[in-house]
């Protein structure tokens, strides 16, 4: 069975701070990692994924994130905070080993950016 | 073009009434997803279809009522609401359902029953 721990609920960072957001997974198979950004209102889009190859992986917006399959680990990270960054994040692992199109979520982390 | 586009933005109904929201894709997409998101929670899988064909129910109420007429839209019928169902509501499309296939959103359908 696979499953997403976020680990804080909320994290707070000044402006031009790093960013770390922490997703640790359980996963019986291969993990396919996904991190989806929130902002208030609206769907959420995505960041970055993992599915297979180099383990760091580069997204959207500066973001990103490195595959630790010894630490069942795929952390988010940005270098420089901006005001804009303020937003949910849900990491999420595809679920099993068949197509059923699946994502297990974490339960989210609240990023907020202060001036 | 990633655009999931739903329809209404808001909705508010009355626990006799029947609603129904609208999803639309033109990607090419051939899964597409009904989700449920309770304010600061996660994102719920309702339905699933693949090939304009259901695949996963996980386990809705019957008052909800999923429909895809055509490979590019979906629609979710509602009925006889209870307030609990007040919620974000997310649709979501994929090439297909593989493992790698990456999900896009739309703004979602703020519903609110009274």
């Amino acid at each position: 069975a696979q499953s997403v721990t976020q680990l804080g609920s909320h994290v707070s960072v000044s402006e031009g701070a790093l960013v770390l957001l922490r997703c640790n997974y359980s996963s019986s198979v291969p993990p396919y990692l996904f991190w989806y950004v929130q902002y208030p209102n609206q769907g959420l889009q995505l960041l970055l994924k993992y599915t297979t190859g180099a383990t760091l992986v580069k997204g959207i917006n500066g973001f990103e994130a490195e595959f630790k399959k010894s630490e069942t680990s795929f952390h988010l990270t940005k270098p420089s905070a901006h005001m804009s960054d303020a937003a949910e994040y849900f990491c999420a692992v595809s679920h099993g080993s068949g197509n059923t199109g699946k994502l297990i979520f974490g339960q989210g982390t609240t990023l907020q950016v202060k001036p | 073009d990633t655009e999931v586009t739903q329809t209404p933005k808001h909705l508010v109904m009355g626990m006799t009434n029947k609603k129904s929201l609208k999803c639309e894709q033109h990607m090419g997409h051939r899964a597409m997803y009904w989700y449920k998101q309770k304010a600061k929670k996660p994102p719920e899988l309702m339905f699933v279809y693949s090939y304009e064909k259901l695949s996963i129910n996980e386990s809705v109420p019957s008052r909800f009522s999923p429909e895809c007429p055509n490979s590019s839209l979906l629609n979710l019928h509602l009925h006889a609401l209870q307030p609990e169902d007040s919620a974000l509501y997310l649709c979501a499309s994929s090439q297909d359902r593989g493992r790698a296939d990456t999900q896009y959103f739309g703004p979602g359908t703020r519903l609110t029953v009274l």
